[in-house]
């Protein structure tokens, strides 16, 4: 099966500061989707990146697609206490895309 | 904008009731997934649906049942519940062809079960 490490598994940080999360599978990846997720609520879909070396912005986060298609960051400028939640990295099934594959998640904190 | 609807955000039941969690998407999407999600072990899913009347089994299918006899709806079902399946429940949809439409799965807002 296709496994995601995501990395760091929490972050804390002061509001102002960026941060990075990274996302790396073993396998070439296909389709790579991040999401947010608040505490006990649902997935809120960020930004999907298909292409090696694609990057997308929205507002203050960034995300990229290494040129392998094998490692994804997702970074976030100034933080702000509604950046707080998890974020999670989710890939489509190799040779399946009826399959799903997430990441363990990155709780993510930040200090007023 | 998307919207998938899972019929409940909270519900208590207690061991051994046939518990039914069901989720509406309003996208016509083909392709429909129940998750489950726990601390350390992240998300999980249990079975997915490609379309009406058709399901396959996910990586924790044991202890539910799936019921697809509509395309907009996607139900889960647990046989006999026992305290194990007290976890957050999370229901998604999406069209077949992800990376080509370039459209992600969308999620409902989870149901959190409590069986005791």
């Amino acid at each position: 099966s296709q496994e995601l490490e995501q990395s760091p598994q929490s972050l804390i940080v002061q509001e102002g500061k960026n941060l990075t999360i990274n996302c790396t599978s073993s396998k070439t990846l296909y389709g790579l989707y991040w999401y947010k997720q608040k505490y006990g609520e649902g997935l809120i879909f960020l930004m999907m990146l298909q292409k090696g070396g694609e990057e997308k912005s929205h507002e203050k986060i960034t995300a990229k697609l290494d040129e392998k298609k094998q490692q994804s960051s997702l970074h976030i400028t100034a933080s702000q206490p509604s950046h707080a939640g998890i974020y999670l990295c989710g890939a489509d099934g190799l040779g399946n895309f009826n399959k799903f594959y997430f990441g363990s998640g990155t709780k993510l904190n930040v200090k007023p | 904008d998307v919207k998938v609807t899972q019929s409940s955000r909270y519900l208590v039941k207690r061991t051994g009731e046939k518990v039914f969690l069901e989720c509406v998407q309003d996208m016509d999407h083909e392709n429909m997934f129940w998750y489950r999600q726990d601390p350390g072990l992240g998300l999980r899913l249990i079975y997915f649906s490609y379309d009406v009347k058709m399901k396959e089994k996910g990586d924790i299918p044991e202890g539910y049942s799936v019921s697809r006899e509509k395309k907009e709806r996607f139900s889960l079902i647990l046989e006999s519940a026992s305290t194990n399946q007290t976890s957050m429940y999370l229901c998604a949809s999406s069209p077949p062809d992800r990376l080509y439409s370039n459209q992600p799965q969308h999620f409902g807002d989870g149901t959190r079960l409590s069986i005791l």
